[in-house]
């Protein structure tokens, strides 16, 4: 069965650090794995999806990387900004025809100016 | 704009009511999903369609209904079967084949009952 994990459960960084956080999966057979900004009380903001085949994507300031093999992937947000500040939520999607999303818990990450 | 809506933001139910929440897509998206998020757990998947016309069950399904009559829409009703429904529900949509099946979601409509 696969599970998600996401650690630190919550991080409070000063404005301008570069971060890393980090999602863990326990099967390697994945079609993708995609990335969530939440801000509170909001829906869900897709953020960078990388496709099983892919070692990593990049939009902006942001870069995930994939590792199916140790079943890692990183998210990391270069020159943080308070804006930033949100729950960062990563989800696996399984291969095969059971093409749901596992998710983790999320990263509450607290960018302060 | 292309996007997903849910209606309304904030809904009261009370005890032994049955409410249904609204979501609709002009993505074009052939699937749609219905999650429940809580505090402290994972977003967990309620139900899940991917045509007109079918849907499929998903790890809580149980107190909840659903239909999918139009591509654009599928609503979600919360019975009075559903013990603990107080929850923040979220509504997303993908292409169904020869995507990604990156989801996209809605703003979320956050359930209280009385």
């Amino acid at each position: 069965k696969q599970e998600v994990t996401q650690i630190p459960a919550a991080l409070s960084v000063p404005e301008g650090e570069n971060l890393v956080l980090n999602c863990s999966f326990t099967d390697s057979a994945i079609y993708n794995l995609q990335w969530f900004r939440q801000d509170p009380g909001k829906g869900l903001t897709s953020l960078l999806l990388i496709q099983s085949s892919q070692r990593e994507q990049t939009s902006g300031r942001l870069n995930a990387s994939l590792d199916k093999s140790s079943g890692r992937s990183t998210l990391y947000i270069a020159a943080s900004q308070p804006g930033d500040s949100a729950t960062y939520l990563c989800a696996v999607n399984g291969a095969g025809n059971n093409r749901k999303l596992i998710w983790g818990l999320g990263t509450s990450l607290a960018v302060n100016p | 704009d292309g996007g997903i809506t849910q209606s309304p933001k904030y809904l009261f139910r009370k005890e032994g009511q049955n409410v249904t929440l609204s979501c609709e897509q002009n993505l074009n998206h052939d699937a749609m999903y219905w999650y429940r998020q809580d505090p402290g757990q994972g977003l967990r998947l309620i139900y899940y369609s991917q045509i007109v016309n079918d849907f499929q069950k998903g790890d809580i399904a149980e107190g909840y209904s659903v239909s999918r009559e139009k591509k654009e829409s599928f609503p979600l009703t919360v019975t009075s079967a559903q013990k603990n429904p107080t929850a923040f529900y979220l509504c997303a949509s993908s292409r169904r084949e020869g995507s990604y099946n990156e989801q996209f979601f809605g703003p979320g409509t956050r359930l209280t009952v009385l």
